[in-house]
């Protein structure tokens, strides 16, 4: 299958900008979703984005898409220690809702 | 709305032996899902479903069954447990449109020895 690259580890400070990014290798996938999950639970979407967009901005939350270099982005604003979690970015790439997972980006935020 | 459950939340198997992860959604979706989470591996698909009577591999399907007699319930059977499926088992369902979020269960945390 296609690969959704991610790496492990980002430590920020209580207030900051987080940046969390991914790579992805299907250029003919539709939506792009962020999903987080935090400890002992399943995933929860975040945000999406269409493939035909190159930003959404939803509360703290940018999304960016970069298709020609397949790079997608999440920022979260005014970080908190609620933000602390394993953030996963995902595709769709055809078929029926068939979805295709990163590896996971740990976001832990310092107070 | 329950959501998606799953049960049971906890399970330690002994290598060879069968159980089956349950998993039901109470949201009428057609399209439900398994993945397995592994540490530095992200979620895989196992199997998926589109609807009753229906369903179709995912990335790695060895060594698991599913079946989808109801649009409710999608379970998850192991016929013969190895060491390699100690995992968290994660069951999802969503609704017709691809923006729609996918619901996600609890997860069942499994341990073959």
């Amino acid at each position: 299958g296609e690969d959704v690259e991610q790496s492990l580890f980002l430590s920020v400070r209580e207030g900051d900008s987080s940046v969390i990014n991914c790579t992805y290798t299907d250029s003919s996938s539709t939506y792009l979703y962020w999903y987080k999950q935090e400890p002992g639970a399943g995933l929860q979407l975040l945000t999406y984005i269409f493939s035909n967009m190159d930003m959404k901005q939803d509360q703290r939350l940018t999304v960016l898409l970069n298709k020609k270099d397949k790079h997608l982005s999440l920022r979260i604003a005014d970080t908190q220690t609620g933000d602390s979690a394993i953030y996963f970015c995902a595709e769709s790439i055809g078929g029926y809702q068939k979805v295709t997972f990163g590896i996971g980006r740990k976001l832990q935020v310092i107070p | 709305n329950a959501g998606v459950t799953q049960t049971p939340k906890f399970q330690v198997l002994k290598t060879g032996q069968s159980m089956t992860l349950q998993c039901a959604q109470d949201m009428n979706h057609e399209y439900m899902s398994w993945y397995r989470q592994d540490p530095g591996m992200g979620l895989r698909l196992i199997h998926y479903s589109v609807g009753a009577g229906i369903t179709d591999q995912g990335e790695v399907p060895n060594g698991y069954n599913v079946s989808r007699s109801t649009t409710e319930d999608f379970p998850l059977r192991l016929l013969s447990a190895a060491p390699s499926q100690t995992s968290v088992y994660f069951c999802a369902s969503q609704g017709p449109a691809a923006e729609e979020t996918q619901y996600f269960g609890p997860g069942t945390r499994l341990l073959v020895l």
